[in-house]
């Protein structure tokens, strides 16, 4: 069975760093890409970007490109999304999730994790 | 970018009603669509792909139809567990775009 656990609910100041995971079981880590999608306080579902563990070739979001790194740990099976500058508006719930996927290439979402909430407030 | 408009944003049916959700996108995207469902306080879960192919598991009330650039979500039928919110979301190409919602209530 796949699963996607997620670390838990993080609360930092503005400016701070911060990496949250994502632990992938039940299926061949490298073998999928692997991504993260936002969810604002109150509002829809943001594509943030996607990781191939493998190589490590990704795609961002232009909205997030620059804001945040996607990378995963083959060894460890974990995927992460990381800041290094915190702003109040990048409180919010994060999900990662696994696409299918055919030769190589990611389609759409279809295992997702619980989800994390990074709360940023002075 | 794909921009994906979903309408209406808000549907207040009860149950047993055949419930429509549409998804205009900005350009043809052939049938590369998916529809998730959200309920409140947890994690998206994929109900069709491929514009009109149910995910395993999921009910026979909901169905799903188009190409191109409109695409229809129908629950015929709504049950009270179908309290959510419903989002379309295209992989015809990078980055993936959500529609920004539809909230259905149960009257």
């Amino acid at each position: 069975e796949v699963q996607l656990v997620q670390s838990g609910a993080e609360v930092r100041k503005p400016g701070e760093s911060l990496k949250i995971s994502c632990k992938a079981s039940g299926y061949s880590f490298t073998d999928f890409w692997i991504g993260w999608v936002r969810q604002m306080p109150g509002k829809g579902l943001e594509w943030m970007g996607i990781i191939y563990p493998a190589d490590s070739d990704s795609r961002y979001s232009p909205s997030f490109q620059g804001q945040v790194t996607i990378s995963a740990d083959k060894s460890h099976n974990t995927a992460y999304l990381q800041w290094s500058g915190l702003k109040a508006s990048d409180t919010a719930m994060y999900y990662c999730a696994r696409p299918t996927s055919l030769n190589n290439y990611p389609y759409y979402f279809d295992h997702w994790g619980q989800g994390t909430l990074v709360t940023v407030s002075s | 970018v794909i921009w994906m408009t979903q309408s209406p944003s808000l549907v207040s049916a009860s149950t047993g009603d055949r419930v429509t959700i549409s998804c205009r996108v900005s350009q043809g995207i052939t049938n590369n669509l998916v529809w998730y469902q959200q309920k409140p306080g947890k994690a998206p879960e994929l109900l069709i792909y491929a514009a009109s192919t149910l995910q395993r598991g999921v009910p026979s009330r909901f169905s799903g139809s188009g190409s191109g650039t409109d695409f229809t979500l129908t629950i015929s039928g709504l049950q009270s567990e179908d309290l959510a919110t419903y989002y379309c979301q295209q992989y015809y190409t990078f980055p993936r775009t959500f529609g920004q919602g539809t909230k259905v209530e149960i009257k």
